[in-house]
C-alpha cells in the first residue's frame, strides 16, 4: 500500500506569521496536487507538480516538489485569516494506476486575526 | 457551467437500510471517481468510470457498495445494507483526462452518510 504521510495535522497561527505544510511518501510520484478544501465543500485544485526540483508559486503560497519526486511542500508567506482551511495533497504515483489519487490526511490551518 | 452535484448532502440513516447517493459530473467529463473519507481518516479512492464502464472498483469496501453510471452521464452509490462502519463523506469528481500531471479533478461538495 502507497501512503502518503501529511504534517502537521493541525496547525493555529497569528496573522501575519509564515507556515509550511509537508508531504512525503517512500515511493515516488508521477505527479502530485495540492488542494484545498473548505467547509461544505468538495477539495478545489490549487496546483500540480510533475518535475522534480520545480517549485510554483502563488501569490503568497510556494509549492515545492522534491527532487527524486518523494516529498513536497507548501509554504504560505505572511498567512492571513482567509487562508483558513483544510489543505490536501493528493498524488499519482508512478508505476500505479495513474488515474488513482491517494490523499494525505490534510493539514488543517487556522490563522488569527 | 455548473459543478459537480452530489445528493442527497447529508443523509442519516439505520444500520441495515439502504441509501442511495448520487452525482452528476461536469457535463462533457468522460471521467468519474468516488472517493469517501471516514472520519479521522484519509480520503480514499473507492472506483473510477470511463463512460459507463468501470475502469477500476479496487476500492469498493465490499459487495454492499453497487455503483452504476448507466448512459455515461449521472452516477449512483448504493449502500445495500448500510453498516455503521459506512458512515463518513462521500465524493465524486469528474475530471476530462485520467493523467493527473495535466488535468484536475473537479470535486462536488459531497454526501455525509451517518448510519446509526
Amino acid at each position: 500500500t502507497q501512503l502518503l504521510e501529511q504534517s502537521p495535522q493541525f496547525l493555529s497561527i497569528q496573522e501575519g506569521e509564515n507556515l509550511t505544510v509537508y508531504c512525503n511518501s517512500s515511493s515516488v510520484f508521477s505527479s502530485l496536487q495540492w488542494y484545498r478544501q473548505e467547509p461544505g465543500e468538495g477539495p478545489v485544485l490549487l496546483v500540480t507538480v510533475v518535475t522534480g526540483g520545480e517549485v510554483k508559486k502563488l501569490k503568497r503560497l510556494t509549492f515545492q516538489f522534491g527532487d527524486a519526486r518523494k516529498d513536497s511542500s507548501l509554504h504560505i508567506t505572511a498567512a492571513q485569516p482567509g487562508d483558513t482551511g483544510l489543505y490536501l495533497c493528493a498524488g499519482a504515483f508512478s508505476g500505479g494506476s495513474n488515474y488513482k489519487l491517494t490523499f494525505g490526511k490534510g493539514t488543517l490551518l487556522t490563522v488569527n486575526p | 457551467e455548473a459543478g459537480v452535484t452530489q445528493f442527497p448532502s447529508h443523509s442519516v440513516i439505520e444500520k441495515g437500510q439502504t441509501v442511495t447517493l448520487r452525482c452528476d459530473p461536469i457535463s462533457g467529463h468522460d471521467n468519474l471517481y468516488w472517493y469517501r473519507r471516514v472520519m479521522g481518516k484519509e480520503i480514499k479512492f473507492l472506483l473510477h468510470f470511463v463512460k459507463e464502464s468501470k475502469q477500476d472498483e479496487s476500492g469498493m469496501p465490499n459487495n454492499r457498495f453497487l455503483a452504476e453510471r448507466t448512459g455515461g452521464t449521472y452516477s449512483t452509490l448504493k449502500v445495500q445494507p448500510a453498516e455503521l462502519e459506512d458512515s463518513g463523506v462521500y465524493l465524486c469528481a469528474s475530471s476530462q483526462l485520467v493523467f493527473w500531471g495535466n488535468t484536475e479533478a473537479f470535486f462536488g461538495q459531497g454526501t455525509r452518510l451517518t448510519v446509526v
